[in-house]
């Protein structure tokens, strides 16, 4: 079936340390995008990626870093260097052709600092 | 830039009765408006969109939602809501001449009591 795949679907992450969000999709969808989830914040953009090989900053990027290697992968790294990185993380992709096309979303990733 | 506004944090509706959602919107061309649900601990799931023509939307689970252009607004609506319809909601918009990107709202919990 395709779909959005994320792992892993919880992590937990002593300070200071690195991870790695994984996010694959077989939907042949161009774009690829990464939104925090925050209680009574809505979804809030880290990163976006309309092509292999090249991603734009959202409104959230500092403490992140992206790749986008493969058309259907999108690995989101949270660094060290993010204050405040506990958080409900969702990975969408979307048809870059035009854009009326809707985000298809993974079930997510729960990431917690200890 | 374009924002969306949900006024409302929590909707509690009786089931069987008609449930609104109430979404307004800000772009600075003309908008693709989407509408998405979540279920606790998971991603979004697809409702509907408003890209073009009949200003009355149906889609997913008996939703539906009604574009306003002249009071920017695009009100998702149910007319007999069901205890499942029990979640998260999101409204969300993009310009259609601007970059890829999709502005959510912060989201509404409705609560449909028994």
């Amino acid at each position: 079936d395709g779909g959005i795949t994320q792992s892993p679907k919880y992590l937990f992450r002593k300070e200071g340390q690195n991870v790695t969000l994984s996010c694959e999709q077989n939907l042949n969808h161009d774009a690829m995008y990464w939104y925090r989830q925050d209680p009574g914040q809505g979804l809030r953009l880290i990163y976006y990626s309309q092509i292999v090989n090249d991603f734009q900053k959202g409104d959230i990027a500092e403490g992140y870093s992206v790749s986008r290697e493969k058309k259907e992968s999108f690995p989101l790294t949270v660094t060290s260097a993010q204050k405040n990185p506990t958080a409900f993380y969702l990975c969408a992709s979307t048809l870059a052709v035009g854009r009326a096309g809707e985000l298809f979303f993974g079930e997510g990733s729960r990431l917690t600092v200890l | 830039a374009q924002s969306v506004a949900q006024p409302e944090d929590q909707v509690n509706v009786a089931e069987g009765n008609p449930l609104t959602v109430k979404c307004t919107y800000s772009v600075s061309g003309n908008p693709y408006l989407f509408w998405y649900v979540q279920y606790p601990n998971r991603g979004l799931q697809f409702l509907l969109k408003y890209i073009t023509g009949d200003n009355l939307v149906k889609g997913s689970y008996g939703f539906e939602a009604e574009f306003n252009k002249s009071q920017t607004s695009f009100h998702l609506k149910k007319p007999s809501a069901l205890v499942s319809d029990s979640a998260l909601y999101f409204c969300a918009v993009r310009d259609i001449r601007g970059n890829n990107r999709l502005a959510f709202g912060k989201g509404n919990q409705v609560v449909v009591i028994p």
